[in-house]
């Protein structure tokens, strides 16, 4: 059964940084491109990054890059979101998703970022 | 980027009856259109991928048409499994895109 788990979520002072990883197990995960989808409270899906599979390809939302960075350890079957300089707009739930040419065929439970002061 | 406009925003309809959610895409997508399920505690789940075709393991009740710009999720004779929100997600080009959801309630 593919299974993706994210941790790492919490409550973070704008400006600061936060770290998400998602524990991916059930498949061949270096198979597999890998991306972060974020929804706001009450909104919609918004996708925020994605990786290739074996990390040498990343792409990201304008509004994240610069400050976002998504990566991958293929030996650990992990994904990571590096969040830096976080801004209240940044907080929302954000799900770790397993993608094949951009269908998200299997997600996680999600991890709850707030940025508040 | 691609603007995705979904429609209606809200459904109500009842057990047995079939609805349709309609998804239009500011640009040419191709058939690179799917379609999600989103439901308290669970995982968000594909539906469609492609704009027609079945992701494995998903009730043949639900079905996607359209290409182009103009995609349209059916699912016919409603299980009480099937409320909850869903929405598309165009997968032809980055940024991928979302629509802003539909929820389907009970009548």
């Amino acid at each position: 059964e593919v299974q993706l788990v994210e941790s790492g979520g919490g409550l973070v002072q704008p400006g600061r940084s936060l770290k998400l990883s998602c524990a991916a197990s059930g498949f061949t995960f270096s198979n597999y491109g890998m991306a972060w989808v974020c929804q706001a409270p009450t909104k919609g899906l918004e996708w925020v990054a994605s990786i290739s599979t074996g990390g040498g390809n990343t792409y990201y939302r304008d509004s994240v890059k610069g400050r976002f960075t998504i990566s991958r350890d293929n030996a650990k079957n992990t994904l990571y979101l590096q969040m830096d300089s976080l801004r209240s707009e940044d907080t929302a739930t954000y799900y770790c998703a397993r993608h094949l040419k951009g269908v998200m065929d299997a997600w996680g439970q999600g991890a709850s970022v707030t940025v508040s002061s | 980027d691609v603007q995705m406009t979904q429609s209606p925003y809200n459904l109500a309809a009842s057990p047995g009856e079939s609805v349709s959610i309609n998804c239009k895409a500011s640009k040419s997508i191709s058939k690179y259109l799917a379609w999600y399920q989103q439901k308290p505690g669970k995982a968000n789940k594909l539906l469609i991928y492609d704009g027609s075709t079945l992701q494995s393991g998903i009730p043949s009740r639900f079905s996607g048409s359209g290409s182009g710009t103009d995609f349209t999720l059916t699912i016919r004779s409603l299980e009480p499994e099937d409320f909850g929100l869903y929405y598309c997600q165009q997968h032809n080009e980055y940024p991928f895109t979302f629509g802003s959801g539909t929820k389907l309630e009970i009548k």
